[in-house]
């Protein structure tokens, strides 16, 4: 079974520009979150997704939002960015949306903005 | 606030020695998560632990939640370089919330 994937692995933005990350989960799956992942803050979650609705959101300011689609993808999208957003994001997939179930992490998109 | 306090922050050994590392918090958890995360990918799940005062071994890991479900160790005896990552700790901080973590140990070992 193919793990969570990510796309794509490495950006480059300038402060001001948006930028969209994609995230496609295990098969079946149908929770996705995600969480920025820095090193002073370390895993901060943003948001969860579960079957096109958003459950749970994170304390990040309204610039940082997501999406679900039918199929399970989701993307999140980060507008006006700004040189704090420098970070792993990580998207990470189970089967359910119970709190205890596995997660599956993808290997991230690492963010870099200039 | 940090809900789950890592300790020590970092942690560089040599080959063969014994470690722990620590996960707290004054908070109760219904669980918590032990993960490793290696450069260049996400963290991925070691454990589970969800009974006060349990102890689950993988391999030459050994993990314990304390009796309270406030506070957690990994112990790893006699390290490999494969060790080397970082460890996080993880758990929801109640009911069906998101999961919670630590800032992590980065631990090191040396051949």
């Amino acid at each position: 079974k193919a793990g969570v994937t990510q796309t794509p692995r490495y950006l480059i933005k300038t402060r001001g520009q948006q930028v969209t990350l994609s995230c496609s989960p295990i098969s079946g799956h149908r929770s996705v979150s995600w969480y920025q992942q820095t090193p002073g803050q370390g895993l901060q979650f943003l948001f969860e997704y579960f079957s096109e609705t958003q459950r749970n959101k994170g304390n990040f300011p309204g610039r940082f939002s997501g999406r679900q689609f039918s199929n399970s993808r989701s993307e999140m999208n980060v507008s006006t960015l700004e040189l704090g957003d420098s970070a792993l994001y990580l998207c990470a997939s189970r089967g359910s949306s119970g709190s205890t179930d596995t997660q599956y992490f993808g290997p991230g998109t690492r963010l870099t903005v200039l | 606030t940090q809900l789950l306090e890592q300790s020590p922050q970092f942690l560089s050994i040599q080959e063969g020695e014994n470690l722990t590392v620590y996960c707290n918090s004054s908070s109760v958890f219904s669980s918590l998560q032990w993960y490793r995360q290696e450069p260049g990918e996400g963290p991925v799940l070691l454990v589970t632990v969800v009974t006060g005062g349990e102890v689950k071994k993988l391999k030459r890991l050994t993990f314990q939640f304390g009796d309270a479900r406030k506070d957690s160790s990994l112990h790893i005896t006699a390290a490999q370089p494969g060790d080397t990552g970082l460890y996080l700790c993880a758990g929801p901080h109640s009911g069906n919330t998101p999961l919670v973590f630590g800032k992590g140990t980065r631990l090191s070992v040396i051949a």
